[in-house]
């Protein structure tokens, strides 16, 4: 059981550039979302998904956009990289949003840019 | 605005030297306490979810308590493999899953 899986592991970027980051869970897990994780701070919510085809924004959604047609996949796209987007970014799936099911994390992508 | 500190941001403890790791909040409707345990280059492993007042659980050599106010992860003999960072976060009634995390304390355990 592989659990949450994120791709790639390291990513380094120009100002400027677009990417995805992509992550699935083989869990059946409705909710979905994405953390990002800097020293000195708690993670913090960008993007969340209650399940296919609906999304919504977390704390810090700017310059990020998600998408979600499948159950299992949830990419994280930067639309024109920042260097304030150099990151850890966690995803982490949960059984249904309106329970109290632990979050399961992936282990990350470590984002830098340059 | 929620909040959740966690005290003291670092611990350094000897093998065998019990102690606690705090987590306090100020939130309106806790749905729930979660503690996560995060070794360096992963992600969050979940640990425990406490509900209400006066809940306890236990893991091994981890105890979770709650009050009102703050949660604390009584670790009891720690060993150097509990060497990790610690996650407190809460969740609040109407937030779907969204947790509020704290910064974590990094607990490092000499053999």
């Amino acid at each position: 059981n592989a659990g949450v899986t994120q791709t790639p592991k390291f990513q380094v970027l120009k100002t400027g550039q677009s990417m995805t980051l992509q992550c699935a869970q083989d869990m059946n897990h409705e909710y979905m979302s994405w953390y990002r994780q800097d020293p000195g701070m708690g993670l913090r919510l960008i993007h969340y998904s209650v399940g296919a085809g609906i999304t919504d924004q977390g704390e810090v959604p700017n310059g990020y956009n998600v998408s979600r047609s499948t159950t299992e996949d949830f990419p994280l796209r930067l639309l024109s990289a920042a260097p304030s987007q150099t990151s850890v970014y966690f995803c982490a799936s949960s059984l249904q949003g309106r329970d109290n099911s632990p979050l399961h994390f992936g282990n990350g992508t470590r984002l830098t840019v340059t | 605005e929620d909040q959740v500190t966690q005290s003291p941001e670092a611990l350094r403890l000897q093998e065998g030297e019990s102690s606690s790791l705090n987590c306090s909040y100020t939130v309106s409707g806790l749905r729930g306490l979660f503690w996560y345990r995060q070794d360096p280059g992963k992600g969050p492993e979940f640990l425990f979810t406490l509900y209400s007042a006066g809940e306890e659980k236990e893991k091994e050599r981890l105890k979770a308590t709650l009050t009102k106010k703050e949660s604390f992860l009584h670790i009891t003999a720690p060993k150097p493999e509990d060497s990790a960072t610690y996650l407190c976060a809460v969740r609040i009634s109407g937030a779907n899953s969204k947790l509020t995390f704290g910064k974590g304390i990094t607990l490092s355990v000499r053999p």
